[in-house]
């Protein structure tokens, strides 16, 4: 099965605070996983992205932390800002051999939003 | 400036019409894929092109259908337009083949919806 599924719908971060969104999948044969940003009126934006074969991955306030036993994959935004307020999609996809590669899978999007 | 332009960026049709939506993509970028995303849903696959030829389709039926262009630009066409097919659509774009989605740029869609 293709279904990535995220969670929470909506979040709602005080500035400077941590946003955690977290997202599981079921397709083992996925190898690629991307989170994007998108704000209203936007098409998505990679944000970052991760293989299975690392646990974590950080770029600046952005972290995804990886669990490949248990399928699942998360989020962080440390030092959350105003600014970070959209539409945050995680995303799987397999990146070679088969139909479907090269075929994004989304999850349904968290929309987070941070007060000053 | 992201290098995908989609056009109309919104467009109202009546339910059993049809529709083309256009898309043009940087020069080089002969990979494109279209997305279907409806409100507050993540995007959905509908097909990709790879030097003119489709090589991936998701779950949606023969009446959306694609063309892809030597000039790096591209159409998705919907025939007998139903109410559910209200959406955005989403371009996406790279350079070479669909093996590394790192390289994608979506445009800004076409927001349709059918009446």
């Amino acid at each position: 099965q293709q279904q990535v599924k995220q969670s929470p719908q909506s979040l709602i971060v005080q500035k400077g605070g941590i946003s955690i969104i977290n997202c599981a999948y079921e397709n083992t044969a996925f190898d690629y996983f991307p989170w994007y940003q998108q704000f209203p009126g936007k098409g998505p934006a990679l944000l970052i992205a991760i293989r299975p074969d690392v646990s974590e991955k950080k770029e600046g306030r952005f972290t995804i932390s990886f669990n490949k036993s248990a399928k699942q994959f998360s989020l962080h935004i440390m030092d959350s800002q105003p600014g970070d307020s959209a539409t945050y999609f995680c995303a799987a996809i397999r990146n070679a051999g088969g139909t479907s590669y090269g075929k994004l899978t989304f999850g349904q999007g968290t929309i987070l939003t941070v007060h000053p | 400036e992201t290098g995908v332009t989609q056009s109309p960026t919104h467009l109202i049709k009546t339910r059993g019409q049809q529709v083309t939506l256009r898309c043009s993509s940087q020069s080089g970028h002969n990979t494109v894929s279209w997305y279907q995303q409806a409100l507050g849903q993540g995007p959905q696959f509908i097909f990709q092109y790879y030097r003119e030829e489709e090589n991936g389709r998701g779950n949606f039926p023969p009446r959306f259908s694609g063309l892809q262009f030597p000039n790096y630009s591209s159409e998705l066409n919907v025939n007998a337009l139903e109410l559910d097919d209200s959406a955005l659509y989403l371009c996406a774009s790279r350079r070479g083949q669909p093996l590394r989605v790192d390289g994608y740029t979506f445009g800004s869609g076409t927001r349709l919806t059918v009446v």
